[in-house]
């Protein structure tokens, strides 16, 4: 059962337009969640994140929302460039007191393609 | 800093054999963590240790599948015997602390392939 859900494998979007990648959970426990960037033949690096307190956070040309009624969560990058096209990762954190141990799980990753 | 050092960036091997793959973390980072990513599961976590201890083992696979960290700054993942099923890129992460807030730096991934 995914806990973090990516349902968009895939996403196109022309140069200079907006990206939204969209991410949905179903953990309510999850306190922190972030978005990992991948490039082909490299490592996820982390691009931004949100505290479960707040329901947007930015930063330059990307910013997250969080709505968490829906338990839902998008990254927007404005304007989107062809240096973005990478493998965008949505991942949860929670840390669970009782069992003593720490939970980030991640969803399967969209592939975003900026068409110049 | 290098960031997370990872050993060997491919592995072809066939089924039965044992593999061993290398993790040298970020110096001072006090967390590592084993990924492993495939088409069908994404990122799974396997294990991670805290000061070379291992601390949630529950996303290893199976007995097959072990990992240690003798010291702060190596760590292997081994597998024995290996399986077609096993073929995936592993990640190898490490942190400073542990929360949502703690970035995970992550290395560039074995890709391991079982014939």
């Amino acid at each position: 059962d995914q806990q973090v859900k990516q349902n968009s494998p895939s996403l196109s979007v022309q140069e200079g337009r907006i990206s939204i990648l969209n991410c949905d959970y179903t953990n309510s426990m999850f306190d922190y969640f972030l978005w990992y960037k991948k490039y082909p033949a490299e490592g996820p690096t982390f691009l931004i994140s949100i505290s479960s307190i707040k329901d947007k956070n930015e930063d330059g040309r990307f910013t997250v929302f969080l709505n968490k009624s829906a338990k839902h969560l998008s990254l927007h990058i404005v304007p989107s460039q062809p240096g973005d096209s990478a493998v965008y990762f949505c991942a949860a954190s929670a840390y669970l007191t009782g069992a003593g141990s720490y939970q980030l799980t991640f969803g399967k990753g969209t592939k975003l393609s900026v068409i110049p | 800093d290098a960031g997370v050092i990872q050993s060997p960036r491919h592995e072809v091997t066939e089924m039965g054999q044992e593999v061993t793959l290398r993790c040298k973390p970020i110096s001072g980072h006090d967390y590592l963590f084993w990924y492993r990513q495939t088409m069908m599961r994404g990122l799974e976590l396997l294990i991670y240790f805290n000061n070379n201890v291992p601390i949630d083992d529950s996303g290893m696979p199976e007995d097959r599948f072990s990992a240690k960290m003798p010291n702060a700054s190596f760590s292997t993942l081994k597998i024995q015997p290996s399986e077609p099923r096993d073929s995936a890129v592993y990640f190898c992460a490490s942190s400073l602390g542990i929360s949502g807030a703690n970035v995970l730096t992550f290395g560039a991934g074995s890709r391991l392939t079982v014939l």
